[in-house]
């Protein structure tokens, strides 16, 4: 079962635009993690944000934790060519594995 | 840095042939997952592992098998492949220490086709 469904499903922007994608989860969690795929690639983790904190800076990432919204935003700043991949969100619920949304592909045009 | 393998990044077999994908991690993790990844579906979790000959079953195990005899390496099989099991294939390990928060690190993958 999908417990984070993120929003968009793809974005397309210009390089050096700010890039953000939503997550939506159905259950109390204990993080919410974010990971990154290159095409044809394994997914590489990102960034965590535990349930008790609200934002989280890393680089030019920034996470946002909504606990009462059961949502999360991945912020990318100044974006790159480079970025160019699909994000998931996976949301850590106590005592199961982790389970992982269906992805936002972002495109970096420069 | 934790380094989990897979043993192809290709494969090709045909309908029926029994297919066996490896996975090995060099970080002494005691938690081992397989998924399975296709076009509009994200990750789905076919099979984790919490410790060697242990197996729990995710969200579609049907038509698969697991097999953990050592703690760095889980296999998944495929008893008698079908097309629609043509997927890339994830791999992912990690470890239950405190503080690791249950992160995740994934092998290359594997995209197999079945003929």
């Amino acid at each position: 079962s999908q417990q984070g469904e993120e929003d968009p499903q793809a974005l397309s922007i210009q390089e050096g635009e700010n890039a953000t994608m939503n997550c939506s989860y159905k259950t109390s969690i204990n993080n919410l993690q974010w990971y990154r795929q290159n095409s044809g690639r394994g997914l590489v983790h990102l960034i965590l944000i535990r349930s008790n904190e609200r934002e989280k800076h890393s680089g030019r990432l920034r996470v946002t934790l909504d606990t009462s919204k059961k949502s999360s935003s991945l912020l990318i700043t100044a974006s790159r060519a480079a970025d160019t991949a699909s994000y998931f969100c996976a949301a850590n619920q106590a005592g199961t594995a982790l389970i992982f949304g269906k992805g936002t592909t972002l495109s970096v045009s420069s | 840095d934790v380094k989990v393998t897979q043993s192809s990044r290709y494969l090709v077999k045909r309908t029926g042939e029994k297919v066996f994908l490896e996975c090995v991690q060099d970080m002494d993790h005691e938690n081992m997952f397989w998924y399975r990844q296709d076009p509009g579906l994200g990750l789905r979790l076919i099979y984790f592992s919490y410790d060697v000959k242990m197996k729990e079953k995710g969200d579609i195990p049907e038509g698969y098998s697991v097999s953990r005899e050592k703690k760095e390496r889980f296999s998944l099989i495929l008893e008698s492949a079908s097309t629609n099991q043509t997927s890339m294939y994830l791999c992912a390990s990690s470890t239950r220490l405190a503080g690791a928060d249950d992160t995740q690190y994934f092998g290359p993958g594997t995209r197999l086709t079945v003929l």
